[in-house]
Order: structure tokens, then sequence, then C-alpha cells
């Protein structure tokens, strides 16, 4: 069995400052890793995943994020962020099998950009 | 290239009621999986079917079923209602094998009073 544990449940944060999103998982198995994020009213879109190989992975809207093995961590950064990215974020993990669809989830993490 | 669609966009039954939603997958994908989504939270994993069956399954009561068509798309399927069962109803699809990437559909709101 897998758990994400997001630490943080709002980030307020002025326009073009740097943000952080911490993300910790626990699973006994290999795991894909994933950030998602939700506008309001909307489903997910995928932000970026961790699969394999380099550990700092890059992403869409200029999200990037770096996973930790030794600490379980997934944590995504963003250098300069926008008014547009206010929204829900979710970290994810899938168990590595061919059908990789089942996620775990965390609970969020409510992105809030000041002007 | 259509998404994920999902029907209807909102929902309101009531207490002991059923109600199915519908999903129709990615173009090219093959794997559904559900997820219900309480407010304030995060998705939660009901089942997934690949070739017409349920190959995993999340912590929900048989209440919850549903069933995979030739074309792949996908219905869930909720049995006598309860008020904790209003939420968003998820619908992802993926390529089974890879290349592990879900994409979402917009969700069904259900509402049960």
């Amino acid at each position: 069995a897998q758990s994400v544990t997001q630490l943080d449940s709002q980030v307020p944060v002025f326009e073009e400052a740097p943000v952080e999103l911490r993300c910790n998982y626990s699973s006994s198995v290999s795991v894909y890793l994933f950030w998602y994020v939700q506008y309001p009213n909307q489903g997910l879109q995928l932000l970026l995943k961790y699969l394999s190989g380099s550990t700092l992975v890059k992403g869409i809207n200029g999200f990037e994020a770096e996973f930790n093995k030794s600490q379980t961590s997934f944590h995504l950064r963003k250098p300069s962020v926008h008014i547009s990215d206010t929204a829900e974020y979710f970290c994810a993990v899938s168990e590595r099998r061919i059908n990789a669809g089942k996620s775990t989830f965390g609970d969020g993490t409510t992105l809030t950009v000041k002007p | 290239d259509a998404g994920v669609t999902q029907s209807p966009t909102h929902l309101i039954k009531t207490r002991g009621q059923q109600v199915t939603l519908r999903c129709s997958p990615k173009s090219g994908h093959d794997t559904v999986s559900w997820y219900q989504q309480a407010l304030g939270q995060g998705p939660q994993f009901i089942f997934q079917y690949y070739e017409e069956e349920e190959r995993q399954r999340g912590n929900f009561p048989d209440r919850f079923s549903g069933h995979q068509f030739p074309n792949y798309s996908s219905e869930l399927n909720v049995n006598a209602l309860l008020l904790g069962d209003s939420a968003l109803y998820l619908c992802a699809s993926i390529i089974a094998g890879g290349p592990y990437e879900q994409y979402f559909g917009p969700g069904t709101r259900l509402t049960v009073t």
C-alpha cells in the first residue's frame, strides 16, 4: 500500500516569487510519482511525472520537481509564479506495474498567488 | 484528438436511488479508472477496468460497480445512494503497459439529497 502526505494545505505567495510545494510518500514497492493541477470545477491536469532516470523532472508551465529516494520526497517548485498559477495541486504515486492507472493522491495544496 | 469525456456534468439524486455515470477514454487508451473526490480532499481510487474486466479495486463497498464496453468506454454505477456519496467523480484513462500517464476527464458532480 502507498500513502502520500502533502505537508502544506495552503501556500500563499506573491506574484513573481518562488514557490515550493512539499510532498512525501510511503510505499513498500517501487512507484511512479506525479504532480497534477486542478482548477475550480475542472478535472486534473498532469504537470509532470517521474518514471525513472534523472531525479530532476521538468513539466509544463515552468514547474519542476525533484525525486529524493532517501527522503521519499517529490517536492514541486517554480522559480517565479503568476496569478494564473492559483489552483489546487495534488501529488500522487502509482505502483510500478503494467496496469499502473491506480494512483494514491495526497489531500492537495491550495496555492494562492497574490498581486 | 478528443480527450476523456464524461457525462452528465452534474446530477442530483435522492438518498436510496441509483445512478449511472459514463466515461469515454482518450483516443487510443484501453484502460479506465474511476475516482471519487470529496470536497476538499484528493481523489480516491474506486476501481480500474481493462479488457472489460475489473482489474483493481479500492476500498469501496460493492454498492459501487462498473462496466467496460468493447469500445473501451465505461460506466460507474452506484446503488442505494447515501448522502456521503456526494462528490466529484473523475474518470481517467491510460494505455496498458505505458507510458503511464493518466488523462482525467472533467468529472461528474453528484449531489445526493
